[in-house]
């Protein structure tokens, strides 16, 4: 059964950073891209980025809102995907989650989500 | 960036019922739409991708259907289970983008 796990959340001040972690176990993280999707308090669903496959050579994509302040990156050796995040800000306050987006689809398997706070 | 809208933003229905949510895009998006359900305290599940796939395990009374930039998703017989947050979302360009989604609540 495919399963992600997110991890890595907390409170970390403005201007601060923080690096959440995407456990993948019942497949392997570098046959598929995964997308990461976060969610402010009572709000909708945000794309943030995604990191492509390997044969893709692990590409990344952005939203505008975290360009240039979020990295996205593939750790075969743990088989996890990670989402480096730093210049936080309290507008990024969210639940984090981590997706397996086949090629062809998107979103099938889903971790549960991490919650990051950015406050001072 | 493509601009996602979903209508309504919130209905009240009952069980039995057969639902039509909307989704538009602001431009064409081909078929590369998928639509999600979430319900309070759980991460979004997929429901349908590429317009009209079921997603595996998903209930035949879930349908979806359009192209290019109007969408439909259908409840055919709303179960009590069904009452929850549906959003599109588009991932014919990047970035890709959720609607605002749809509140389907008891009556």
């Amino acid at each position: 059964e495919e399963q992600l796990v997110e991890s890595g959340g907390g409170l970390v001040q403005p201007g601060g950073s923080l690096r959440l972690s995407c456990a993948v176990s019942g497949f392997t993280a570098s046959e598929h891209s995964t997308d990461w999707v976060r969610q402010a308090p009572g709000e909708g669903l945000e794309w943030i980025g995604r990191v492509g496959n390997k044969a893709s050579r692990y590409r990344t994509q952005y939203a505008a809102s975290v360009e240039g302040r979020f990295i996205i990156s593939t750790d075969d050796s743990k088989n996890s995907v990670s989402l480096q995040m730093s210049s936080l800000k309290t507008e990024d306050t969210a639940v984090y989650y981590c997706c397996r987006s086949p090629h062809g689809s998107i979103g099938d398997s889903w971790g549960q989500g991490t919650l990051v706070t950015v406050s001072s | 960036a493509i601009r996602m809208t979903q209508s309504p933003s919130s209905f009240s229905a009952s069980t039995g019922d057969r639902v039509t949510l909307t989704c538009r895009a602001s431009q064409g998006v081909r078929n590369s739409l998928a639509w999600y359900q979430q319900r309070p305290g759980e991460a979004p599940k997929l429901l349908i991708y590429a317009t009209s796939t079921l997603q595996s395990g998903v209930p035949s009374r879930f349908s979806g259907s359009g192209s290019g930039t109007d969408f439909t998703l259908t409840i055919s017989y709303l179960q009590s289970e069904d009452f929850a947050t549906y959003y599109c979302q588009q991932y014919y360009l990047y970035p890709f983008t959720f609607g605002p989604g749809t509140k389907v609540d008891m009556k």
